[in-house]
């Protein structure tokens, strides 16, 4: 199985920072790789799918990138609706896997 | 617009058994592959299994395998999972959610039902 790694765990960061999430897999999946956020009590949301597609309806802020193992989220300025705890996850094989989840909290 | 609807949760005893379903909407149900995730409480997210439209290809999670089957139903626009033997590592929030455009990423999520195995 893959194992997909996510760091930090946590982050704190203010309205306006530019916030990088990393997604390492244990093995090359080329670009499949997704990026998910989630709200407290609320059903995941797809941000980016394909490593660096933006899906319909998401902010330009977010943007993805990387390829094979190493994979990044960027956001490029934090906004109060952005609080919230984002995975990473692969579509290369099942079982589909995913990260173990990075918060982003309000500093 | 796609809607995702979950059901059949609830409070079960260790070695018993619970079906959910999923009502999908707003979509032709049959094109696409669905997919559970599961949610235990404080947790991340975890595959559980994934069907094909047609039913021919199912894919399951090691953890659940030989306990849980995912089926569907294309004439009712449903989607299910039958959990048998449940054991306390089962309880979650359990997601239904759809592919897109048949690549395991997951574009449409239902809202979740509980699951909960305690004695």
């Amino acid at each position: 199985d893959i194992q997909m790694t996510q760091s930090p765990s946590s982050v704190s960061a203010s309205v306006g920072d530019r916030v990088t999430i990393t997604c390492r897999a244990s093995q090359d999946i080329s670009s499949w790789l997704a990026w998910y956020q989630q709200k407290p009590g609320k059903a995941p949301r797809l941000l980016i799918y394909g490593t660096t597609s933006l899906q319909s309806g998401v902010p330009s802020r977010f943007s993805g990138s990387g390829s094979g193992t190493d994979f990044t989220l960027t956001i490029s300025s934090l906004q109060p609706e952005d609080f919230a705890t984002y995975y990473c996850q692969q579509a290369n094989s099942f079982p589909n896997t995913f990260g173990g989840g990075t918060k982003v909290e309000i500093k | 617009e796609v809607q995702l609807v979950e059901s059949g949760g609830g409070l079960v005893k260790p070695g018993e058994s619970l079906r959910l379903s999923c009502a999908a909407s707003g979509f032709t149900f049959s094109s696409y592959n669905m997919n559970w995730v599961r949610q235990a409480p404080g947790k991340g997210l975890e595959w559980v299994s994934s069907i094909s439209g047609s039913s021919s290809s199912m894919y399951y999670a090691d953890s659940v395998k030989g306990r849980f089957t995912i089926s569907r139903d294309n004439a009712k626009n449903s989607l299910y999972l039958q959990m048998n033997s449940l054991r306390a590592e089962d309880t979650a929030v359990y997601y239904c959610a759809r592919d897109l455009s048949n690549v395991e990423y997951f574009q449409h999520w239902g809202q979740g039902t509980l699951v909960t195995v305690s004695s």
